[in-house]
């Protein structure tokens, strides 16, 4: 049974970097054809796709929300069967649960969609304040 | 960017009620939206991809369909496990939650 499990900070200071790691047991991160990716969710704003990557042979990707795509990194250790997020410059709208997830993708008329999100960790609260 | 929109916010109901939750898009999509239910503290869990095809273990009491723009979720014979909040998903948007309460 594949399961997902998140890791890192619960309190993040402004301006500083926020860093979570997922943990991918049960399975390969490496396998196809799925991608791996974080999700944050908050009163204020929902749910909220961050970031996804895909790797698989000699392929690798890295998928970014245009909005938060020049604070985000997304990255990869296969040895660990991990992937990591970093938010910089983090301020109080960064303060959400944070999910790591799966998701599966089909490709339409030269694009590539998300069809369904069907595993996830069980999320991590990280609060940004002084 | 596409927005998807559900409704009701919020619903009530009886044991046994059948229900419906909409999602309607911004502009036109494909027939990739998904539902989750979500329960409090807890992740999300998907429960119909693709529309209407139903995730491995869910029953079938839960149905999607679509019109146009607008997916629908629907519950029939609601059992008081089915209180939570439902999302649905259009590749990397969300909408807003529709929270259902068992009366």
């Amino acid at each position: 049974q594949l399961q997902l499990q998140e890791s890192g900070p619960g309190l993040v200071k402004p301006s500083e970097t926020l860093s979570l790691t997922c943990t991918v047991s049960g399975g390969s991160i490496r396998s196809s054809p799925y991608y791996w990716g974080w999700i944050r969710q908050s009163p204020e704003k929902g749910l909220e796709w961050i970031a996804s990557l895909y790797s698989t042979g000699n392929t690798y990707s890295t998928f970014y929300n245009p909005s938060l795509e020049s604070r985000v990194i997304i990255s990869l250790d296969t040895s660990k069967n991990q992937f990591s997020l970093n938010v910089t410059s983090v301020t109080a709208a960064d303060t959400a649960v944070y999910y790591c997830a799966r998701d599966t993708r089909q490709l339409e008329l030269n694009q590539w969609y998300i069809s369904e999100i069907d595993y996830w960790g069980q999320g991590t609260l990280v609060t940004v304040s002084s | 960017d596409i927005q998807l929109t559900q409704s009701p916010s919020f619903l009530s109901a009886s044991v046994g009620d059948r229900v419906a939750i909409t999602c309607r898009a911004s502009q036109g999509v494909n027939s990739y939206v998904a539902w989750y239910q979500q329960k409090p503290g807890k992740a999300p869990q998907l429960l119909i991809y693709t529309t209407s095809t139903l995730y491995t273990g869910v029953p079938s009491r839960f149905s999607g369909s679509r019109s146009e723009t607008e997916f629908t979720l629907t519950i029939t014979s609601l059992l008081p496990g089915d209180s939570g909040n439902y999302f649905c998903q259009h590749h990397l948007a969300f909408g807003g939650g529709t929270k259902v309460e068992i009366k």
